[in-house]
């Protein structure tokens, strides 16, 4: 299985809205409601922020919202802030009853 | 509260076996549903999904290191193993224990452990 594809960067302003995409194929994103998204700052351990699809845990800020699109998964985060720099990290389920990541996108706010 | 911590040696020599141990809290891995599952990071990449068991002994290999993966578990001591054979200086990296439920495969994560591989 090949590791799901994400930018290598993306960024924007304070306030503003960003979007990560994540594509994999029908064998894992586009075959299953199960893409994850994980946040990930320096030195510290991926935090859950989005799971099947759209989901937030419990104490995720609702600025944080998934999406998919065929075999393309999307984190969008809006109202951008100095905190949400940041590592993040897209995940699926695979036909193989896996699971495969993407290869992480850094975010920078200006 | 859910928490996992994950043990083992942080220095390994190539060609060597590692082991690693999740001890959690906060949950049982008899529940139904439940999974412990392993994830690693190497320094400044990304993250690589290893292993992962459930609470029905099921258990599920990453395709590329299948052949050098064994994951365990002792439910009486809320405890996962991961061993991993043959270690190279490729494999350096941070290891985490995660708690499995659902459609994630990981919501709550341990510290990590970096492991080191070299002579």
């Amino acid at each position: 299985q090949s590791a799901l594809t994400q930018p290598a960067s993306v960024s924007g302003s304070p306030g503003q809205s960003i979007t990560i995409s994540c594509t994999g194929t029908s064998s894992d994103v586009g075959g299953y409601n199960y893409v994850s998204w994980y946040q990930q700052h320096p030195g510290k351990a991926p935090k859950l922020v989005i799971y099947d699809v759209s989901k937030r845990p419990s104490g995720v800020s609702n600025r944080f919202s998934g999406s998919k699109s065929g075999n393309t998964a999307s984190l969008t985060i809006s109202g951008l802030q100095a905190e949400d720099e940041a590592d993040f990290y897209c995940s699926s389920y695979t036909s193989s009853g896996n699971w495969v990541f993407g290869g992480g996108t850094k975010l920078t706010v200006l | 509260q859910i928490t996992l911590k994950e043990s083992g040696p942080t220095l390994v020599k190539p060609t060597q076996t590692l082991t690693l141990t999740c001890t959690f809290s906060g949950f049982s891995l008899s529940s139904s549903g439940v999974g412990v599952g392993w994830i690693r990071q190497p320094p400044g990449k990304a993250l690589e999904w290893l292993a992962l068991i459930y609470w029905n002994e099921d258990k599920r290999y990453s395709p590329s290191l299948k052949s050098r993966l064994t994951i365990t578990k002792d439910t009486s001591k809320n405890q996962v193993v991961l061993t991993m054979t043959n270690m190279d200086p490729v494999d350096t990296a941070t290891y985490y224990c995660t708690h499995k439920v659902g459609g994630t495969p990981g919501d709550c994560w341990g510290q990590g452990t970096l492991v080191t591989v070299s002579s």
